[in-house]
């Protein structure tokens, strides 16, 4: 069964840093990774989805890439800034199933 | 012009009542999802149906009794609400169900607090 597992938990950072936010799965077999943002009391946003034979995807500040191999994703941020707080969720797509991580919850500190 | 759109947005309800949760998305999609997100925040998926049709249903209780009617509705019901049923619930669309481009879209959530 498919195992999503994001490292850190939790992260704080001081505005203008660049961050990586970690992602990993158990299985390979995967159609599709997609990285979303979550505000507190809200809905998830799709932020970056990386296909299976892609290595990564960028959009703006945000650079996602994807190591279908060793099983690993990771969500670059650069220069962030205090609206980039928010929880940041990846999800495996296996076909029509879909596997969340537990989300790193990131505070960017004025 | 809401892409996913859920009713009602909180519901507080008394255990062992009956209460529907609504989902709607306009974006033309044949997939549409269920999720229940604890307290922890996980997200776990529920039910998934394409083109009206159930494809995914993981190991929830009977109590839930997801509905159809169309494919740009999928409407959740659930009986004899229990305490633990207290969660956010999210509905989520995609164009198909399976796929390398296969992008979830997701709505609001709606906040069941069950006393």
């Amino acid at each position: 069964k498919q195992e999503v597992t994001q490292i850190p938990a939790a992260l704080s950072v001081p505005e203008g840093e660049n961050l990586v936010l970690n992602c990993s799965f158990t299985d390979s077999a995967i159609y599709n990774l997609q990285w979303f943002r979550q505000d507190p009391g809200k809905g998830l946003t799709s932020l970056l989805l990386i296909q299976s034979s892609q290595r990564e995807q960028t959009s703006g500040r945000l650079n996602a890439s994807l190591d279908k191999s060793s099983g690993r994703s990771t969500l670059y941020i650069a220069a962030s800034q205090p609206g980039d707080s928010a929880t940041y969720l990846c999800a495996v797509s296996t076909g029509n199933q879909f596997y969340f991580g537990t989300g790193t919850s990131l505070t960017v500190i004025p | 012009d809401t892409a996913v759109s859920q009713t009602p947005k909180y519901l507080v309800t008394q255990m062992g009542n009956d209460k529907s949760i609504k989902c709607e998305q306009n974006l033309g999609h044949d997939t549409m999802y269920w999720y229940k997100q604890d307290s922890k925040k996980f997200l776990k998926i529920m039910f998934s149906y394409n083109n009206k049709e159930l494809i995914i249903n993981e190991t929830v209780p009977n109590r839930f009794s997801p509905k159809s009617p169309d494919k740009a509705h999928l409407n959740l019901h659930i009986n004899s609400l229990e305490l633990g049923d207290s969660a956010v619930y999210f509905c989520a669309s995609s164009q198909d169900s399976g796929g390398a481009y296969n992008e979830q879209f997701f709505g609001p959530g709606t906040r069941l607090t069950v006393l």
